[in-house]
């Protein structure tokens, strides 16, 4: 069965704190990616990644980082954690860009 | 990033009638559109998907239409039942797999 895991359910984190999300994936997949998931805004991407040690900019990066220094594995990075980034954020992978996407069962983070 | 959107934030049905969800998109050269279900606490996953070539789809219960044209697809369930109600989600995944953002979908018994 197809698997991409995150390594939290949920998160509390200060003002300032730098966030370490993580994601594995089990599937050998090329591509993955970083959403958040805001109530009436639907699935916002972050970043994506086409490949190891490659990656690409989504519709709201600012305030996040990535990093992909195994195909399994993708990071997200919040460098100072600020409040409005409190969110569900969800991992996923896919063998290519026409292909369906599998996701993680998403972190929710809350920054106080 | 590209404009993928849906028509309704909520859709409410009886159990037992049909569905409709719509959703409509802004790039011409899209050509691969998938529909994805989430379940409350999960992540989404994939129902059914459909290429530009193609402007109907079936599977089990549920059906995608494609209308290039209007650039506008739709997702059909029918005999809806409880274990439908989850919020649905259209994408483009032309290029950076852009999500629409979602109908909430309520089965009333």
């Amino acid at each position: 069965d197809v698997k991409v895991t995150q390594s939290s359910r949920y998160l509390v984190k200060r003002t300032g704190e730098k966030v370490f999300l993580e994601c594995v994936q089990d599937m050998d997949h090329e591509n993955m990616f970083w959403y958040r998931q805001d109530p009436g805004l639907g699935l916002r991407l972050i970043y994506f990644s086409y490949d190891v040690k490659m990656k690409e900019k989504g519709d709201i990066p600012e305030g996040y980082s990535v990093s992909r220094e195994k195909k399994e594995r993708f990071s997200l990075i919040l460098e100072s954690a600020s409040t409005n980034q409190t969110s569900m954020y969800l991992c996923a992978s896919s063998a290519g860009l026409n292909t369906e996407a599998f996701f993680g069962q998403g972190t929710r983070l809350t920054v106080v | 990033g590209e404009n993928v959107g849906l028509h309704l934030p909520t859709l409410s049905v009886q159990e037992g009638d049909n569905s409709i969800i719509n959703c409509a998109y802004s790039n011409s050269a899209s050509d691969y559109f998938i529909w994805y279900k989430q379940e409350s606490g999960k992540g989404p996953q994939f129902i059914i998907d459909i290429r530009s070539n193609m402007d109907k789809r079936q599977g089990q219960r549920v059906t995608v239409l494609l209308n290039k044209t209007v650039k506008h697809l739709s997702l059909q369930i029918a005999a809806t039942q409880p274990g439908d109600s989850a919020v649905y989600f259209c994408a483009d995944h032309y290029n950076k797999f852009y999500f629409g953002s979602g109908t909430k979908l309520n089965v009333k018994p």
